[in-house]
């Protein structure tokens, strides 16, 4: 069973300092992998997603994510962190069918 | 372009006792899925509804159904709620075959049980 993990479950970064989220997948094949982020009182936002060809894809609010089949992974960047940043994001895949698996979700809170 | 209506946005419940949560899809979707989320948790898939049928369901018992209306609209029903079912359902709506990608989510229905 495909399943998604994010090790981190609170990071707190400075406003303007970079911001690395991390994301390891099981999944025997290359599953389509996606960023969601989550607002209190809002719903879940699309930051990016990737099917397939190019590792590096871009998103929207400035965030990009780094597919490695090698390692299983799929971490979330931005180089310079705002203060509107701070939510829930949520690394999730998807396989054959059509649910999403969602990881657990690492809460960022950013220092002014 | 309205997204994702669900309503109600909160509402209380006593053990035992039957909800019924209800999704209006984006405009041109015609796929809902409905999710889960506890409280420091990620969502978890409960099922999806294609053409009024269950097209697939996660592992969730069966006090949890579900229906969809020639409209594409759609309702969650959870019977002899328990504690546990406290949470935050989310809906979920997409076109037909799109694998993910275009998933609109609504802002969700919190549920509390008591």
């Amino acid at each position: 069973a495909q399943s998604v993990t994010q090790p981190d479950i609170h990071i707190t970064v400075s406003e303007g300092a970079s911001l690395e989220l991390r994301c390891n997948y099981s999944y025997g094949a290359t599953p389509y992998l996606f960023w969601y982020v989550q607002s209190p009182g809002q719903g879940l936002q699309l930051l990016l997603k990737y099917f397939s060809g190019d590792t590096l894809v871009q998103g929207i609010k400035g965030f990009e994510a780094e597919f490695k089949r090698s390692q299983s992974s799929f971490n979330l960047r931005k180089p310079s962190v705002h203060w509107s940043d701070a939510a829930e994001y949520f690394c999730v895949s998807t396989g054959g069918g059509n649910k999403l698996t969602f990881g657990t979700g690492t809460q960022l809170k950013v220092e002014l | 372009d309205a997204g994702v209506t669900q309503s109600p946005t909160h509402l209380i419940k006593t053990r035992g006792q039957q909800v019924t949560l209800r999704c209006s899809p984006k405009s041109g979707h015609d796929t809902v899925s409905w999710y889960q989320q506890a409280l420091g948790q990620g969502p978890q898939f409960i099922f999806q509804y294609y053409e009024e049928e269950e097209r697939q369901r996660g592992n969730f018992p069966d006090r949890f159904s579900g229906h969809q209306f020639p409209n594409y609209s759609s309702e969650l029903n959870v019977n002899a709620l328990w504690l546990g079912d406290s949470a935050l359902y989310l809906c979920a709506s997409s076109s037909s075959g799109a694998r993910g990608y275009g998933y609109t989510f609504g802002s969700g229905t919190r549920l509390t049980v008591v």
